[in-house]
């Protein structure tokens, strides 16, 4: 498949790590944050979500916190595997009536064994 | 449960021409969302459809139309093509307009190489 990860800051880690990654959000007004994973030749998959009155919500091995005061938004992965790689997607939605996201740049994450 | 399907999977076209892209929504989704996903960068959205009619739309031109059908499948149309133009086009498909609480189901897009 093809590469959507070109000119995209990379974290590179080692399997078994804990790995964060970080999103600076724009948008002060958004209530609601979601992280996407993009693996090579495929489209976004959702990981984890939480609304902007909670600061941290956990799931099967991955924690996404909530800073509204800085708008900075991280994913945390623990126990890193080599099927985590893939470019990550922080996309945060206003409650304008309709689910638009907006997408961040994104980050590479690369797990060697 | 059968989730969003995109078709074609690849597609090059020349300058100037026009091109239609469609998608399947997820079984029971009513609502439909294209995005343009350039290389290295996020997807940004086109427009989003509910009940046969666009229901929204990002800062994109004209040229770039769509439908919703009965069936809540869609298509993506775009005319005169440009060489920016070239790109991963996503279709996603969500149960409720306007529910925070529906997140977006992605499918696989079709990458679009205009030359």
């Amino acid at each position: 498949g093809e590469s959507v990860g070109l000119h995209l800051p990379t974290l590179s880690v080692q399997e078994g790590d804990n790995s964060i990654i970080n999103c600076a959000y724009s948008n002060s007004a958004s209530d609601y944050f979601i992280w996407y994973k993009q693996e090579s030749g495929k489209g976004p998959q959702f990981i984890i979500d939480i609304r902007s009155n909670m600061d941290k919500r956990q799931g099967q091995r991955v924690t996404v916190l909530l800073n509204k005061t800085v708008k900075h938004l991280s994913l945390q992965i623990a126990a890193t595997q080599p099927g985590d790689s893939a470019v990550y997607f922080c996309a945060e939605i206003l409650n304008s009536g309709y689910s638009t996201l907006t997408f961040g740049k994104g980050t590479m994450l690369l797990v060697s064994p | 449960e059968t989730g969003v399907t995109q078709s074609p999977t690849h597609l090059i076209k020349t300058r100037g021409q026009q091109v239609t892209l469609r998608c399947s929504s997820q079984s029971g989704h009513n609502t439909v969302s294209w995005y343009q996903q350039a290389l290295g960068q996020g997807p940004q959205f086109i427009f989003q459809y509910y009940r046969e009619e666009e229901n929204g739309r990002g800062n994109f031109p004209p040229r770039f139309s769509g439908l919703q059908f009965p069936n809540y499948s869609s298509e993506l149309n775009v005319n005169a093509l440009e060489l920016d133009d070239s790109a991963l086009y996503l279709c996603a498909s969500s149960l409720v307009r306007g529910s925070i609480d529906s997140p977006l189901h992605f499918g696989n897009g079709t990458r679009l190489t205009v030359t």
